[in-house]
């Protein structure tokens, strides 16, 4: 079985700029997560997608977007980067219980200069 | 509000010892603990749980040890591998029910390093 597919793996944009990233899970599971890691910080918790709704969100700027599609694909968009939002995003898939682990992907490092 | 924090940077120690890895928490709501192991280039990987109905829980080389009066768990790798060298992140969740859905709040990671 694949595993949590992230793509692109890099990307480098400029402030103000907008970008959007994307993951496929594992095939079967419905539940989409996002986290942003930086050095230091660990992983925050962005949002929670489950039968393309919104089950769950993260303590972020409305920059921060995504959505899910019916084969349970995610994307995620940040508008108007800022040189902060630098980082490693990672998408996390699941079946569909809330209480289980979660797969990761290998993440999208994103820089912003 | 860092509500989980796991306070040591890095850990160093020798093939075969005993790697201790702590966690603290803050929010009494949290009642499902993980731990997950990240190498460099790839994403974390589920290591071992424990729910707080539980004070341990055991795969392997692995034990999870959760101490609820005092919010703080700790992970045992023993005996401990070059090859466990990597990130260590634990992360805890509340029980909110299904439908508001999945989220983990991690620490801040500890860079275990084991040396042959």
């Amino acid at each position: 079985k694949a595993g949590v597919t992230q793509t692109p793996r890099y990307l480098i944009k400029t402030r103000g700029q907008q970008v959007t990233l994307s993951c496929s899970p594992i095939s079967g599971h419905r539940s989409v997560s996002w986290y942003q890691q930086t050095p230091g910080q660990g992983l925050q918790f962005l949002f929670e997608y489950f039968s393309e709704t919104q089950r769950n969100k993260g303590n972020f700027p409305g920059r921060f977007s995504g959505r899910q599609f019916s084969n349970s694909r995610s994307e995620m968009n940040v508008s108007t980067l800022e040189l902060g939002d630098s980082a490693l995003y990672l998408c996390a898939s699941s079946w569909i219980s809330w209480r289980e682990k979660l797969f990761f992907g290998s993440g999208t490092q994103l820089s912003v200069l | 509000d860092q509500q989980v924090k796991q306070n040591s940077p890095s850990l160093s120690v020798q093939e075969g010892r005993i790697s201790i890895l702590n966690c603290d928490y803050t929010n009494s709501m949290f009642d499902y603990f993980l731990w997950y192991k990240k190498y460099p280039a790839e994403g974390p990987t589920f290591l071992i749980s424990i729910s707080s109905i539980k004070d341990k829980n055991e795969d392997g080389r692995f034990t999870v040890f959760l101490n609820k009066s005092a919010k703080h768990l700790s992970l045992h790798i023993v005996p401990s591998q070059p090859g466990d060298s990597a990130v260590y992140f634990c992360a805890a969740s509340a029980e909110t029910g299904e439908t508001s859905g999945s989220r983990l709040t991690f620490g801040e990671g500890t860079q275990l390093t084991v040396n042959p």
